[in-house]
Parts: C-alpha cells; sequence; structure tokens
C-alpha cells in the first residue's frame, strides 16, 4: 500500500540552528515527491519537488530535500532556521498517471530565540 | 496572476443547514481536488475530479457532494447529513503531477 510517515509529529529547534525533517515513504513504482509548508490558516505552498535526476533538491526559503531509493526516505534539510520558518511541513508521495497524491500527517516546527 | 481562489474564508453552518464552498482556478487544469484538515491528522481526500463532468469519491466522501459543470470551478457542497463538519477545507488543483493549493476556507458550526 501508497503511505507516507513522518515519525515526529513536532520538532523544536533554535533559531539559526541546523534543521532536518524526516520522511519515509511507500510506494511500488517510481515515486514522485514533494514537501509542502503550511503556515496557520493557510493553504499549502509547495518547497520543493523530486521526479528523477540529481537526488539532492533544491528548493524555496532555502530548502533542500535528499531522495534515498534504499532508505525510501526524502527528508527535508536546512542549514539555518529563521523564526518565519516556524510553520507546518508535509511530505507527500505520488506517482506517473496517478491521480491521488499521499500526505504524511505533517511535522510542526517550532523556533526559540 | 494565476491560482487558486476559494471563497468565502470562513463559513458558517446552522444546523440542519447545506453550504456549499467555492474553489475557482485559472491554471488550466483539468484535475481538482478538495481534502479536509483537521488538528493533528493532516489532509484527508474528500472528492477529485479529473476532467469536466466527472468526479469520484475520496476516502471520505460521506455528507459531501461535488459538482464539475467547468474546468475552472469545483465547489463542494456540505450537506446537512454531515454531522461534523467543522473543519479547514482546502482545495487543490494538480499541473503536471503536482498539486497547488487554495487559502482554504473554515467551516464552523453555529
Amino acid at each position: 500500500a501508497q503511505s507516507v510517515t513522518q515519525p515526529d509529529i513536532h520538532i523544536t529547534v533554535s533559531e539559526g540552528a541546523s534543521l532536518e525533517l524526516r520522511c519515509n515513504y511507500s510506494y511500488g513504482a517510481t515515486p514522485y515527491l514533494f514537501w509542502y509548508v503550511q503556515s496557520p490558516g493557510q493553504g499549502l505552498q509547495l518547497l520543493l519537488k523530486y521526479f528523477s535526476g540529481d537526488t539532492l533538491v533544491q528548493g524555496i526559503k532555502g530548502f533542500e530535500a535528499e531522495f534515498k531509493r534504499s532508505q525510501s526516505s526524502f527528508n527535508l534539510r536546512k542549514p539555518s532556521v529563521h523564526w518565519s520558518d516556524a510553520a507546518e511541513y508535509f511530505c507527500a508521495v505520488g506517482g506517473t498517471g496517478g491521480f491521488k497524491t499521499i500526505f504524511g500527517a505533517g511535522t510542526r516546527l517550532f523556533v526559540k530565540a | 496572476d494565476g491560482g487558486i481562489t476559494q471563497s468565502p474564508k470562513y463559513l458558517f453552518r446552522k444546523e440542519g443547514q447545506n453550504v456549499t464552498l467555492s474553489c475557482e482556478q485559472n491554471l488550466n487544469h483539468d484535475a481538482m481536488y478538495w481534502y479536509r484538515q483537521d488538528p493533528g491528522q493532516g489532509l484527508r481526500l474528500i472528492y477529485y475530479s479529473q476532467i469536466v463532468n466527472d468526479f469520484q469519491k475520496g476516502d471520505i466522501a460521506e455528507g459531501y457532494s461535488v459538482s464539475r459543470e467547468k474546468k475552472e470551478s469545483f465547489p463542494l457542497t456540505v450537506t446537512s447529513a454531515q454531522k461534523n463538519p467543522t473543519a479547514f477545507y482546502l482545495c487543490a488543483s494538480k499541473g503536471g503531477e503536482t498539486q497547488y493549493f487554495g487559502p482554504g476556507t473554515r467551516l464552523l458550526v453555529l
């Protein structure tokens, strides 16, 4: 069955510290992978996506993610977190010709001064 | 500006009342989606439409209905049969393999 797991419900990091949000997926075919960010009361904004090619993907707002097929993972990273990064982050997986995208439950990021 | 609009931002429903949430896109996307979001539960798919005049039930379709008469529009009706409608509702459209989201509508019950 297709699924996405975000093991951390919430994470707290200090401003200026590095960040890594974990995402593991289960998908029978070649996956298309996404990270979205949601601020409170807002819709989801696409941060980055991976379809093929270079397994290290750069996104907006200084985020990057690395696809590791052997680990079925697509972790999101940022070298230095800003207070404005506090939000909920969703990992998602889709596939060629599929009309559904499967979303993880989300990880809420708190940033402390 | 291309994008997805949802209205209203807040909607109040009285018991026994049907209410309709609007979703419009000018991205020329064929596929559109409705999700429900509750705290701590991520996104759950209500209905989706791959093309005009066609739509399919998602995982939690009971108590909801949709129509897709125009490519740009995919309204969602929350019927009186939906006993727990309080939630944040998100509309999305799909271009290529990527879904793009509207700003959401928060539905509250009076």
